[in-house]
């Protein structure tokens, strides 16, 4: 079993919609968990941590259940700047990182 | 943020030669810096965790004979592939760690990717 799993859609959405998806984790002593965004052929980048009561970032919002061992990631009122690949990342509370393969999202006008 | 930088960002290279990629903490000193690979459409793959100064620790099923990471000082970190195959081609991502207010957290550098002809 991957340690890290989600669903790779992609996710094809208007722009102005609501977009949701989770990702799963296996080791349920994970402390730390991530959202990254890729763009295509470049490096990761955080977008937000996800903490245990959830949190908000402008229109992103993250939740984590850590009784479920899933984290999900909700976007509001999508952008055309918003498509990219989304990738969930736990750790163990140490500096190894593991990485989902990615959720694709794509915004159309 | 901080700022991570690779080089090149791009090679093409011809089967059975040698790369050297570099990775580069800008402005700040990393102590551990990390070498990861990504193949189309999968995640980013822990391939060695590199430490100054010291030799690297290379993740179950990585040859450390094929990937050689040096690691020489606080900026600088380089990985050769050495006698490059088709399949090597890959995007190539070295990050490197900086401790927060107690927390890790990770600074990507831009990529390499790598094509073997």
């Amino acid at each position: 079993r991957k340690e890290v799993e989600q669903d790779p859609g992609p996710f094809n959405v208007p722009e102005g919609a609501t977009v949701a998806f989770n990702c799963t984790y296996s080791n349920s002593a994970s402390q730390s968990f991530f959202w990254y965004r890729q763009d295509c052929r470049k490096e990761p980048k955080l977008l937000m941590s996800v903490y245990s009561s959830g949190n908000e970032d402008g229109r992103f919002t993250a939740q984590l259940n850590r009784a479920s061992q899933y984290i999900s990631l909700l976007i509001r009122d999508s952008k055309l700047s918003d498509s990219a690949t989304y990738l969930c990342v736990v750790t163990l509370g140490d500096y190894k990182l593991s990485f989902g393969a990615g959720t694709t999202v794509t915004v159309r006008a | 943020g901080a700022v991570v930088s690779q080089h090149p960002s791009w090679v093409i290279c011809k089967s059975g030669t040698s790369v050297k990629i570099e990775c580069r903490s800008l402005d700040f000193q990393a102590t551990t810096m990390f070498w990861y690979r990504q193949f189309p459409k999968q995640s980013l793959m822990l391939m060695a965790t590199s430490n100054e100064g010291s030799k690297a620790t290379y993740e179950q099923g990585v040859e450390k004979d094929k990937f050689l990471i040096n690691h020489a000082s606080l900026t600088l970190s380089t990985l050769t592939v050495t006698s490059a195959h088709p399949e090597d081609s890959s995007f190539y991502i070295c990050s490197a760690s900086v401790r927060l207010a107690g927390n890790y957290e990770q600074y990507f550098g831009p990529g390499t990717r790598l094509t073997v002809t």
